[in-house]
């Protein structure tokens, strides 16, 4: 059991260029979302959704977008990197009715 | 506006003593409040959960109290190992198991 896997764990951008961070759980998990952590801020959330087809935007979406085709795969798309986009990007499931969510091992994204 | 805010940044503590790591939030349609254990180069890791109808949850060293009026939970970890050594996130949940993370306090237990 895989839990949630994300792809690539390191990545070098430079700015203008665009990129997917991809995310995969394997628990069949209704609920997936993106977070990103930057120093003295803790996780803050991207996107978010709530089943197949179905995604809303957290506390900062802007220069984001995704898609939830699957129940397996949620990715996150960097349209224009952006240098204030280096940050480290977690990606997230959680179950109908759980409390907990699990999280991937992050993918570090420096934004030159 | 920081819905959920950990104050402290950092806290040391000698091992088998108790660690109190603690949160305070603004939100009081919180239903969960969580804390995760993050090492570096790893994601976040479930610890343990409190229901905002519960004022204590235990589960074996680790114990997290709730104050609904004044808004302010906390942890404890009782004794203190230097394995413990880790960022803690307090978490609340919100619709749709949305979570609103604080900016952390490291712990450094030390032997």
């Amino acid at each position: 059991n895989a839990g949630v896997t994300q792809t690539p764990k390191f990545q070098v951008l430079k700015t203008g260029q665009s990129m997917t961070l991809q995310c995969a759980q394997d628990m069949n998990h209704e609920y997936m979302s993106w977070y990103r952590q930057d120093p003295g801020m803790g996780l803050r959330l991207i996107h978010y959704s709530v089943g197949a087809g179905i995604t809303d935007q957290g506390e900062v979406p802007n220069g984001y977008n995704v898609s939830r085709s699957t129940t397996e795969d949620f990715p996150l798309r960097l349209l224009s990197a952006a240098p204030s986009q280096t940050s480290v990007y977690f990606c997230a499931s959680s179950p109908r009715g759980g409390t907990e969510a699990f999280f991937g091992q992050g993918t570090r994204l420096t934004v030159v | 506006d920081q819905q959920v805010k950990q104050n402290s940044p950092s806290l040391s503590v000698q091992e088998g003593r108790i660690s109190i790591l603690n949160c305070d939030y603004t939100n009081s349609m919180f239903d969960y409040f969580l804390w995760y254990k993050k090492y570096p180069a790893e994601g976040p890791t479930f610890l343990i959960s409190i229901s905002s109808i519960k004022d204590k949850n235990e589960d074996g060293r680790f114990t997290v109290f709730l104050n609904k009026s004044a808004k302010h939970l906390s942890l404890h970890i009782v004794p203190s190992q230097p394995g413990d050594s880790a960022v803690y996130f307090c978490a609340a949940r919100s619709i749709g198991n949305k979570l609103v993370f604080g900016a952390g306090t490291i712990l450094r237990v030390k032997s």
